[in-house]
């Protein structure tokens, strides 16, 4: 079964500190999709980047950037200089292929990390 | 550009009532996902369709909970004789089904079982 962990419940800090989410995630699927999503006090889920399990070329975009790590099953998500609308909680997903592998369904989620920004 | 839409936002109901959401994806989407997610905790698959078929159901879709995506478009969720336990966020989720499926959600509706 494929399972997420965050293992930061809450992190704290000061504007234009920079921070770190940690993901950690097992599967026995060899191909499998990552995924980021912010989650506002409104609640609704927004999409921040996907990565193919295939591709462990680093990204960045904007302020945000990406480590994804087969060799330690890790997908780390670093915003740079955090701002006060970063505030919000942060989830990491899996998805694995559906059978035939040649798409990919249901996500996993962690449990999410609550990011509070201080002015 | 319209986004996945919910309704209702939120709905308060007494134990034992029978209660029904509604979910419009993306217009263009032809998959559609229902997450259940309760205070502190990640968001856990209920079922998902692929144009009007189920194509898979979770463990934790009790039999009081049925999934309806009629013509392949807008779907409902209906809980039978709610209980205290069914309070949570209900999440729909819609994609275009691809190597990539990336899932765009709504805003939930948010149960409270009194």
């Amino acid at each position: 079964a494929q399972k997420v962990t965050q293992a930061q419940t809450e992190i704290s800090v000061v504007e234009k500190e920079d921070v770190t989410l940690d993901c950690v995630y097992e599967t026995r699927d060899t191909t499998y999709y990552l995924f980021w999503y912010k989650q506002p006090p409104s609640g609704e889920l927004v999409f921040l980047i996907r990565r193919n399990s295939f591709d462990e070329q680093n990204e960045i975009s904007g302020r945000y950037s990406w480590n994804f790590q087969k060799s330690t099953s890790s997908f780390n998500f670093t915003i740079t200089a955090s701002q006060v609308v970063d505030s919000a909680v942060y989830f990491c997903a899996l998805s694995e292929a559906i059978a035939g592998g040649t798409s990919y369904g249901k996500l996993t989620f962690g449990q999410g990390t609550i990011l509070t920004v201080h002015p | 550009d319209t986004g996945v839409s919910q309704d209702p936002r939120h709905k308060i109901t007494k134990r034992g009532q029978n209660v029904t959401f509604r979910c419009d994806p993306i217009s263009e989407h032809n998959r559609l996902y229902w997450y259940r997610q309760t205070l502190g905790q990640g968001p856990e698959f209920l079922t998902y369709f692929q144009n009007e078929a189920q194509l898979e159901k979770s463990r934790l879709l009790s039999d009081r909970f049925s999934a309806e995506r009629p013509k392949g478009s807008f779907s409902t969720l209906e809980i039978q004789r709610t209980e205290q336990g069914d309070s949570a966020m209900y999440l729909c989720a819609s994609s275009l089904s691809s190597r990539t499926d990336t899932q765009y959600f709504g805003p939930g509706t948010r149960l409270t079982v009194l």
